[in-house]
């Protein structure tokens, strides 16, 4: 069975950093494409970022130079390195496993808040 | 910069027929942007309902369609039912294979 497990979100003063972890179980992330998505209150969806399994990583613009999406094969795990974060940044983050050009499965979220 | 177009918000009766549609500001959409839809209701994760333009997830009801209506992407609903009530987003993939973009969303409601 498929599960994506989010963790690391909190509460971070502008300017900090975090870094947030997805464990993936039942495929390899690896040997799939991996994504962030995030979630603003009360907004939409977003697109983050995406490694594949090339190890080529993109970014949406608003994160370039500031977000690092990567991943651990032996712990099977996926990681969004987020540094300088801003005020806008508070969301909900989704990692999801995508196949074919749309994402199957997703994790549950975990929460970034980012206030003095 | 590309935008995604959705309707903000729709209504349908219980057992009406809605669609909902996906636009892109600087092309048609077409099967190679691999439109895919998803539901969210409040508070959870999203759920793939269709992808690659008109492919069901699993488990998804077949009263759930996807296609392609002129230039635009579309998620039909035939016999909408209350617990249909959520948010739908489409996402499109760019051709570069560098990014996707989300639409705005759809607030469904059924009454």
């Amino acid at each position: 069975e498929v599960q994506l497990v989010e963790s690391g979100g909190g509460l971070i003063q502008p300017g900090g950093s975090l870094r947030l972890s997805c464990a993936a179980s039942g495929f390899t992330v690896s040997g799939s494409y991996m994504s962030w998505v995030r979630q603003a209150p009360g907004r939409g969806l977003e697109w983050v970022s995406v490694i594949y399994s090339s190890g080529n990583t993109y970014y949406v613009d608003s994160v370039k130079g500031r977000f690092t999406i990567s991943r651990d094969n032996s712990k099977n795990t996926l990681y969004l390195q987020m540094n300088s974060l801003r005020a806008e940044d508070t969301a909900v983050y989704y990692c999801a496993r995508g196949v074919r050009g749309y994402y199957d499965f997703w994790g549950q979220g975990t929460r970034v808040t980012v206030s003095s | 910069q590309t935008v995604v177009t959705q309707e903000p918000s729709v209504s349908v009766s219980p057992g009406g027929t809605v669609t909902l549609t996906c636009a892109l500001n600087s092309d048609s959409v077409s099967t190679s942007y691999y439109p895919s839809w998803y539901q969210q209701t409040p508070g959870q994760a999203p759920r793939t309902l269709i992808h690659s333009t008109n492919i069901r997830s699993s488990g998804v009801p077949d009263r759930f369609s996807g296609s392609i209506l002129g230039n635009k992407a579309a998620l039909t609903i035939t016999g909408a039912q209350a617990d249909d009530e959520s948010d739908y987003y489409c996402v499109l993939y760019m051709r570069s294979g560098t990014s996707w973009v989300f639409g705005g969303g759809t607030k469904l409601t059924v009454l």
